[in-house]
């Protein structure tokens, strides 16, 4: 199976700060990686699909970008909205399997 | 307004059965993939399982293969999670959630929790 490494798994940032979070899959999986946030008590909602596409109505400052193994999310100006917990996830259509990384946590610095 | 609403949760016993149910308004149930995934209680997310739009393709993870079952009805829009044969590491907030191109999930429910404990 593949896994999916994400890091770091916390990170504590101000208003204002560049954020960056990495993903990492155990083997290439093309550019099937979507992204996740999750408030606490609340449902993941979907960021970015395909490595880099901004899903409708997600602010611009989320992107997304990487292929192969290796992947990124940037909030280009993390917002007060925008503490939460963000999770990677792949799709493998070999294994008709999908995986989630451990998710990181964005907290206030 | 895409709705996911998940029910049948609840505190059972090991070796135990439940039923979920996610109820689907304001799409064309019909017309996607739908999918299960869990949150144990502090950690990350796990997909379960998948289930085709006319419900003729299944997948399942390991971790549930042979003891819970998915399937939908289409009529009713109305997803299904039957799990039998519960254990204490299924305990688990339980989300349905719309696929998209197969690869992503596009909306969830809330959330039902499932407590497997004596």
């Amino acid at each position: 199976d593949i896994q999916m490494t994400q890091s770091p798994s916390t990170l504590s940032a101000s208003v204002g700060d560049r954020v960056t979070i990495t993903c990492r899959a155990s083997q290439s999986i093309s550019s099937w990686l979507a992204w996740y946030q999750q408030k606490p008590g609340k449902a993941p909602k979907l960021l970015i699909y395909k490595a880099s596409s901004l899903e409708s109505g997600v602010p611009s400052r989320f992107s997304g970008s990487g292929s192969g193994t290796e992947f990124t999310l940037t909030i280009s100006s993390l917002q007060p909205d925008d503490f939460a917990t963000y999770y990677c996830q792949q799709y493998n259509s070999y294994s008709r399997t999908w995986t989630f990384g451990q998710g990181t946590k964005v907290e206030i610095k | 307004e895409v709705q996911l609403v998940e029910s049948g949760g609840g505190l059972v016993q090991p070796g135990g059965s439940l039923r979920l149910s996610c109820a689907a308004s304001g799409f064309t149930f019909s017309s996607y993939e739908m999918n299960w995934v869990r949150q144990a209680p502090g950690k990350g997310l796990e997909w379960v399982s998948y289930i085709s739009s006319s419900g003729s393709t299944i997948y399942y993870a390991d971790s549930v293969k042979g003891r819970f079952t998915i399937s939908r009805d289409n009529a009713k829009n109305s997803l299904y999670l039957q799990m039998n044969s519960l254990r204490a590491e299924d305990t688990a907030v339980y989300y349905c959630a719309r696929g998209f191109a197969v690869e992503r999930f596009d909306y969830w429910g809330q959330g039902t929790l499932v407590t497997v404990s004596s």
